[in-house]
């Protein structure tokens, strides 16, 4: 069985460009929820899509926003991009059935701003 | 102060050891408790999945949790080479937010040869 994946793994990008990063996950699995890893703060969450709607949403501006389409995949776009967006973003997945279950993440794609 | 207190290591032990990485929590709604294994240039591997407190058992893994003194734990028994990476715990909580992850900032574990 496929694991999650995302694409692409690298990216550079420049000061105030934006950018779409796109995750699909386990065959089966109906939610997507996004993290953000950088060396200062660890892994935070973004937001969690289920069934194209946004169930769940942490801590971060408006710039970063998301979407998932009927097959369960999933984009994030960041518009406006700063120095301190450079960082690995993870996808991870889940049946979605119950909000507890456990997460499968992919490898992630490794932002860079320059 | 953060939720979740993890010690960011690096913790560096010769193989055959037995290894003991641990969390603390501050938020009392945390009711699932996981532990993922990050390899580098790898997205986080779930290892351990755990709702009650006790012990839970996978192979060499053993997971405890201690929700009174908020406190999680991953023994790792007969290290390897090959458990070298780091090592998130992570927590949420139950209802409409549990598919938020808390996480620890990760142990870097090295297992000597």
């Amino acid at each position: 069985k496929a694991g999650v994946t995302q694409t692409p793994r690298y990216l550079i990008k420049t000061r105030g460009q934006q950018v779409t990063l796109s995750c699909s996950p386990i065959s089966g699995h109906r939610s997507v929820s996004w993290y953000q890893q950088t060396p200062g703060q660890g892994l935070q969450f973004l937001f969690e899509y289920f069934s194209e709607t946004q169930r769940n949403k942490g801590n971060f501006p408006g710039r970063f926003s998301g979407r998932q389409f009927s097959n369960s995949r999933s984009e994030m776009n960041v518009s406006t991009l700063e120095l301190g967006d450079s960082a690995l973003y993870l996808c991870a997945s889940s049946l979605g059935l119950r909000s507890n279950e456990p997460q499968h993440f992919g490898d992630g794609t490794r932002l860079s701003i320059l | 102060q953060k939720e979740v207190e993890q010690d960011p290591g690096p913790l560096s032990v010769p193989e055959g050891a037995i290894v003991s990485l641990n969390c603390t929590y501050s938020n009392s709604a945390f009711q699932y408790f996981m532990w993922y294994r990050q390899y580098s240039r790898k997205g986080p591997e779930l290892l351990m999945y755990t709702y009650s407190s006790g012990n839970k058992e996978d192979g060499r893994f053993t997971a405890q949790v201690d929700k009174s003194s908020k406190y999680i734990s991953l023994f790792i028994r007969d290290s390897q080479p090959s458990d070298s990476a780091t090592y998130l715990c992570a927590m949420s909580e139950s209802g409409t937010s549990g598919s938020r992850l808390t996480f620890g900032e990760g142990t870097q574990l090295t297992v000597n040869p």
